[in-house]
């Protein structure tokens, strides 16, 4: 079965300080990979997918995320957070077969220090 | 695009009550999914729909919860005799059909209290 592994709950960062947020995966075949965000009131709201090629995917809100399958990790990362960053990140996983069935990892909560 | 809505916001229910909750995914989005989310864990999903067929069902789904897509277009989650257990927010998403491409837009939500 398919799994997704948040170890952090909470990570606290400073206003422009960089950011790496930690996500490991299990799955059986080539994964579909997620990032997901959601803000209080909010649905979620795709950062990137990973589901083949360049391993380094780019996404949107200047957040990226590299593949590595030797790790089975996915991890998302920004160089610089801006306040509006605060939000919960989800990490996801789906099959390539199954459309967007994905199973969710427990989340990241990431506040930003001014 | 109005995006995915859903209605209502919020419920409170007493155990044993039914609810039902509509869902309006993106117009000409033929795929239509339903999550349930507890607090402190990410969405699990429930179930979805490819125009108006169900496809899929999650054994978290019991035989007390119903998805309906009658014509394709707007969705309806039905849950009898509620338990404290299924408070939750549950999550409607929408899609086009197209494989690797495929991209899930979210809705707010319906979050439900059971007391």
């Amino acid at each position: 079965a398919q799994s997704v592994t948040q170890p952090d709950i909470h990570i606290t960062v400073s206003e422009g300080a960089s950011l790496e947020l930690r996500c490991n995966y299990s799955y059986g075949a080539t994964p579909y990979l997620f990032w997901y965000v959601q803000s209080p009131g909010q649905g979620l709201q795709l950062l990137l997918k990973y589901f083949s090629g360049d391993t380094l995917v780019q996404g949107i809100k200047g957040f990226e995320a590299e593949f590595k399958r030797s790790q089975s990790s996915f991890n998302l990362r920004k160089p610089s957070v801006h306040w509006s960053d605060a939000a919960e990140y989800f990490c996801a996983v789906g099959g390539t077969g199954g459309g967007n069935k994905l199973t969710f990892g427990t989340g990241t909560q990431l506040k930003v220090e001014l | 695009d109005t995006g995915v809505s859903q209605d209502p916001r919020h419920k409170i229910t007493k155990r044993g009550q039914n609810v039902t909750f509509r869902c309006d995914p993106i117009s000409e989005h033929n795929r239509l999914y339903w999550y349930r989310q507890t607090l402190g864990q990410g969405p699990e999903f429930l179930t979805y729909f490819q125009n108006e067929a169900q496809l899929e069902k999650s054994r978290l789904l019991s035989d007390r919860f119903s998805a309906e897509r009658p014509k394709g277009s707007f969705s309806t989650l039905e849950i009898q005799r509620t338990e404290q257990g299924d408070s939750a927010m549950y999550l409607c998403a929408s899609s086009e059909q197209g494989g690797a491409r495929e991209k899930l837009f979210f809705g707010s939500g319906t979050q439900l209290s059971v007391l």
